[in-house]
């Protein structure tokens, strides 16, 4: 079952803050965050795992709430360069089931 | 070397032919994936190889015939496609399977006319 993200898009300015949220209503063993620019392929982000801490690189970081079964992903002092569709993956079985995604445009 | 790579980028294919799509990496990874994605949707799940050997078929039809020829190599083969399976089709590989990053190459865009 695919995870649900939310928002579907959001629109800042440089240097704003944004949060993208991943939910699920089965139980998470992990989740991996992945972000697509336009006519490019998925880059990896970050995974986090159940029962690991709160990930991050740069100006970008996540957490992972077991109980209520959902990630967020922070994306600090927003740059052009984070623009693209963020989706997030979930683990069933031995495959990720991605979002349907979060269209993020960073504007100058 | 971190890259995935996959040829052809572009192919347009009428929909009695046969075409193959490649992909290839030198990480040593151990499981390689086949997804595709169409225009401002996730990447769908289409195969999983563990170790040169299918691991998952995500009930894909016939017309699509996945090999896996060595560890490094993925072959998507391609016969009497229908227009609906136009779409980008991306290859990934990981060092194991699931709780693993996963490395995509830029993907192939297929157009059947």
């Amino acid at each position: 079952q695919q995870p649900v993200q939310s928002p579907q898009a959001v629109i800042l300015r440089e240097g704003e803050d944004a949060v993208i949220n991943c939910s699920s209503s089965k139980a998470l063993y992990s989740v991996h965050w992945y972000r697509q620019k336009h006519g490019e392929a998925p880059v990896f982000l970050m995974i986090l795992l159940k029962g690991g801490e709160q990930k991050g690189h740069d100006k970008i970081s996540a957490s992972f709430n077991e109980k209520k079964q959902q990630s967020s992903l922070y994306l600090t002092a927003s740059q052009l360069s984070y623009s693209g569709t963020y989706f997030c993956g979930t683990e069933r079985g031995n495959k990720l089931v991605f979002g349907a995604g979060t269209i993020l445009r960073v504007k100058s | 070397d971190t890259e995935v790579t996959q040829t052809p980028k572009h192919l347009v294919m009428g929909m009695t032919n046969k075409k193959s799509l490649k992909c290839e990496q030198h990480m040593g990874h151990r499981a390689m994936y086949w997804y595709k994605q169409k225009a401002k949707k996730p990447p769908e799940l289409m195969f999983v190889y563990s170790y040169e050997k299918l691991s998952i078929n995500e009930s894909v039809p016939s017309r699509f015939s996945p090999e896996c020829p060595n560890s490094s190599l993925l072959n998507l083969h391609l016969h009497a496609l229908q227009p609906e399976d136009s779409a980008l089709y991306l290859c990934a590989s990981s060092q194991g399977l699931a709780a693993y990053e996963q490395y995509f190459g830029p993907g192939t865009r297929l157009t059947v006319t």
